[in-house]
């Protein structure tokens, strides 16, 4: 079965810095991978997906994640984090066809000021 | 607007009651999945339906039961609630043929209270 992990339940960044989240998949074969973002009483909006045409997935709102077969990672980042960034994030894993997402436990971003 | 309508956007009932939550997906979309989140569970898959059939079962309780209707719109029963039924449930929807990655595009939720 495919699986998710989302190490940290809680970041928190100063604005301006670095976002990282992590995410780790089991797969026993390539998955595709997502990104989903939920801010406060919202549903979740897909920031960016990976399905193996490029290691390197940029997505929306300055936001790209990195495929690391190696390393079995899928890990978010933003070079500069901003007050609008601070939200819920989903790390979630998928087969091929029309199958539902499995998803992490989720990581909640703060951005101090 | 993701496209994706969820009504009620809250609810609130009492233990031992039924409600039906109801999800449009989005135009064209014939996969509908509905998924519970709470706090100590997260996001949890509970069903999909694909063109008014079953397509696969998540951790759906068997006092909760979904629907596709022929005009694709779909609904989610849940009976003989308890106080741990109190979650967001969301309905998403994929498009119909999917090439490669199944996106999922959701709804803003339906909030239960239980009390």
């Amino acid at each position: 079965a495919q699986s998710v992990t989302q190490l940290g339940s809680h970041v928190s960044v100063s604005e301006g810095a670095l976002v990282l989240l992590r995410c780790n998949y089991s797969s026993s074969v390539p998955p595709y991978l997502f990104w989903y973002v939920q801010y406060p009483n919202q549903g979740l909006q897909l920031l960016l997906k990976y399905t193996s045409a490029a290691t390197l997935v940029k997505g929306i709102n300055g936001f790209e994640a990195e495929f690391k077969k190696s390393e079995t990672s899928f890990h978010l980042t933003k070079p500069s984090a901003h007050m609008s960034d601070a939200a819920e994030y989903f790390c979630a894993v998928s087969g091929t066809g029309r199958r539902a997402l499995t998803f992490g436990s989720g990581t909640r971003l703060q951005v101090q000021p | 607007d993701s496209g994706v309508t969820q009504t009620p956007k809250h609810l609130i009932t009492a233990t031992g009651q039924r409600v039906t939550l109801r999800c449009s997906p989005r135009s064209g979309d014939l996969s509908v999945y509905w998924y519970q989140q709470s706090l100590d569970q997260g996001l949890q898959f509970l069903i999909q339906y694909y063109n008014g059939e079953e397509r696969a079962k998540g951790n759906i309780l068997e006092r909760f039961s979904a629907q596709q209707f022929p005009d694709l719109h779909s609904e989610l029963n849940l009976s003989s609630l308890e106080l741990g039924d109190s979650a967001l449930y969301f309905c998403a929807s994929s498009a119909t043929i999917p090439s490669g990655a199944n996106v999922l595009t959701f709804g803003a939720g339906s909030r239960l209270t239980v009390l």
